[in-house]
């Protein structure tokens, strides 16, 4: 049972929307990443947060932002969406040290046509 | 930056048979960890292996590290029709606490 959620779990987007990805963790974690994947492809870093008020980018660079208002959430926005930012986004988190590896939500599907 | 590269990219046995995937890192590690992904889904954390451990068992699962090869390689045995998905080495590089994703393997278990 996921104890990270991810809403929506499907997004098709018209370009130019605004949208905001939700992921919200019960667990504590201090530490969350946002990953980008294409289909059947490796992950990529575009965000993340060792805790709150403190957001990096990643190792891609991307136009989305991200927020770290609260410990459990941890937002991320595209003010203007565009059709190269279809993909998968994954949400994740883990604890302090790293003892037993990341927990991943079950990602949302953005499509902008 | 890709860190991890998985070999075979695709993967295809019987049920019953063993499956191995290999997993090969450019940069000294703090430790590896192997995820499994089934279609269009999350990621699931399946084991972690530190940098002073050689091997590491779970149920099924055995996992090797050798460090001077910078590689190390995931054993599912006896492997089941629901074990189909993508698995994922990924390394927390030395100095790092950002873990970097290979390409996966994609395995397919026959029934």
């Amino acid at each position: 049972e996921a104890d990270i959620y991810q809403t929506p779990r499907y997004l098709v987007i018209g370009t130019g929307k605004k949208i905001t990805l939700e992921c919200s963790q019960t667990m504590g974690h201090d530490k969350m990443y946002w990953y980008q994947q294409d289909p059947g492809m490796e992950l990529h870093l575009i965000h993340y947060s060792y805790g709150v008020n403190s957001t990096e980018k990643g190792d891609l660079s991307s136009e989305s932002t991200v927020s770290r208002i609260r410990t459990e959430h941890f937002p991320l926005t595209l003010e203007s969406a565009r059709p190269s930012h279809t993909s998968q986004y994954l949400c994740a988190s883990s604890e302090k040290g790293q003892r037993y590896g990341y927990t991943f939500g079950s990602g949302t599907r953005l499509t902008v046509v | 930056s890709q860190q991890g590269e998985e070999d075979p990219q695709a993967l295809s046995i019987q049920e019953g048979e063993n499956a191995t995937m290999n997993c090969s890192y450019k940069t000294s590690i703090n430790n590896l960890q192997w995820y499994r992904q089934n279609s269009g889904r999350g990621l699931v954390h399946l084991i972690l292996i530190r940098s002073n451990e050689r091997e590491k068992h779970s149920g099924r699962l055995r996992v090797t590290l050798d460090t001077s090869k910078k590689s190390s390689s995931l054993l599912i045995t006896a492997s089941r029709a629901a074990d189909t998905a993508s698995y994922f080495c990924a390394t927390v590089p030395g100095g790092s606490e950002k873990l970097v994703f290979g390409k996966g393997t994609k395995l397919t278990v026959n029934p």
